[in-house]
């Protein structure tokens, strides 16, 4: 069975410091799909990236990145220079390819202080 | 596109009354799902459907659960009677593919006294 694991809780950091979210992931499947969400303080969920089991490049959008590992089963989350607006619960999730079914993880509360 | 449209945004309602929440998926999505977060199990997937079919209930809590999906552009989630551990945030979501990611509409917080 499909599972997620977020083993921390919550971090807390001060602005402009770096902040790496790990998640670790259980499937039996080869075809599989990984995705992070964020939820902000006012509740909804953000999608942020999506990934497949095929393409283990690492990913960079402007201040977020994102390192694929299928060795070790592992999608961490790295946030460069965080600020105060990057404080959310950040989800990880996986949805295996024979099922619409997305699992998520549950969740790292990041709190960026200034 | 207005993106997945939930209603109400809060519901506070007595223990024993029936619930209704509302969601509108985003139109050309084939896929709609029902979420429940709580604190203590995190985000739960109830059920989803594709093209207005119920494809797995399995995660609906009990008989008192129950979703519809009468056309493309909306879906109930219905509890009947509700019961204080029902309160929670419950998050509708639709995509037009398979693992594609899903787009979340901004949830409806219940609270049963």
């Amino acid at each position: 069975a499909q599972k997620v694991t977020q083993a921390q809780t919550e971090i807390s950091v001060v602005e402009k410091e770096d902040v790496t979210l790990d998640c670790v992931y259980e499937t039996r499947d080869t075809t599989y799909y990984l995705f992070w969400y964020k939820q902000p303080p006012s509740g909804e969920l953000v999608f942020l990236i999506r990934r497949n089991s095929f393409d283990e490049q690492n990913e960079i959008s402007g201040r977020y990145s994102w390192n694929f590992q299928k060795s070790t089963s592992s999608f961490n989350f790295t946030i460069t220079a965080s600020q105060v607006v990057d404080s959310a619960v950040y989800f990880c999730a996986l949805s295996e390819g024979g099922s619409e079914k997305l699992v998520f993880g549950k969740g790292t509360k990041l709190t960026v202080n200034p | 596109d207005a993106g997945v449209i939930q209603s109400p945004r809060h519901e506070v309602t007595e223990m024993g009354q029936e619930v209704t929440l509302r969601c509108k998926p985003i139109s050309g999505h084939d896929y709609l799902f029902w979420y429940r977060q709580t604190m203590m199990r995190g985000l739960e997937l109830l059920i989803y459907f594709n093209n207005n079919v119920p494809i797995d209930d399995s995660g609906m809590p009990e008989d008192r659960f129950s979703a519809k999906m009468p056309n493309a552009s909306f879906s109930t989630l219905k509890i009947q009677p509700s019961e204080p551990r029902d309160s929670a945030v419950y998050f509708c979501a639709s995509s037009f593919w398979r693992n594609y990611g899903y787009t979340f509409g901004s949830g409806t917080r219940l609270t049963v006294v």
